[in-house]
């Protein structure tokens, strides 16, 4: 199956400084990779998503790339402000083979704390 | 209506006791999931319903009964849990485009059941 590794765990960062998350996988057959910020307590959302046809996808202060080749897909977000403060969760998926549902698999997280 | 809901919000329990968990959405998906999510960790997939059937079960243990009545509908029946069984149990919703090659579905989150069992 899939695998997800994340990095860093923890990355704090001054207010209006860029952040920098990575991510690997494993299943060159995944090609959705979203992105999700979950504040404390709350549900995960999604920030961004990239498809495996696409190499750099931005919105606004968010960016996301993927090297398909390498297995690497990375976000990154410029002028954080502090309410950038969440866990940030990636994510690679494939269709689900017996029907088109999709199965995401996580990455371990990273808790971004923007410091004012 | 652009949303999942999930009720209760919170929920105690003891070992012997059996309840349920609701999962709500209008916005036409045809997939909803339920995930188990421990504090600091990320969501882990339990089940997958795909129009309405039981498409993934994540070896999970028969305490966890999931059904999905109908297309807006999903349950997780719970019975004789642990206490390690203590988590968040959110649920999701995406479309489910049969018979199309290659989707990509945001999946739609709700807030989540605060289990705790004792």
């Amino acid at each position: 199956g899939e695998n997800v590794e994340q990095h860093p765990s923890t990355l704090s960062v001054q207010e209006g400084d860029s952040a920098v998350i990575k991510c690997t996988y494993s299943d060159s057959a995944s090609n959705y990779f979203p992105w999700y910020k979950q504040e404390l307590g709350k549900r995960p959302q999604l920030i961004i998503d990239i498809r495996s046809n696409v190499g750099e996808k931005k919105d606004q202060r968010i960016a996301v790339t993927l090297n398909k080749t390498a297995k690497h897909f990375s976000l990154h977000i410029t002028e954080t402000q502090p309410e950038d403060s969440a866990v940030y969760f990636c994510a690679a998926s494939n269709p689900i083979s017996s029907g088109s549902a999709r199965q995401l698999t996580f990455g371990s997280g990273t808790q971004l704390t923007v410091l004012p | 209506d652009t949303e999942v809901t999930q009720t209760p919000k919170h929920l105690v329990m003891g070992m012997t006791n059996k309840k349920s968990l609701k999962c709500e959405q209008h916005m036409g998906h045809r997939a909803m999931y339920w995930y188990k999510q421990k504090a600091k960790k990320p969501p882990e997939l339990m089940f997958v319903y795909s129009y309405e059937k039981l498409s993934i079960n994540e070896s999970v243990p028969s305490r966890f009964s999931p059904e999905c009545p109908n297309s807006s509908l999903l349950n997780l029946h719970l019975h004789a849990l642990q206490p390690e069984d203590s988590a968040l149990y959110l649920c999701a919703s995406s479309q489910a485009l049969f018979g199309l090659g290659t989707t990509y579905n945001e999946q739609f989150f709700g807030p989540g059941t605060r289990l705790t069992v004792l």
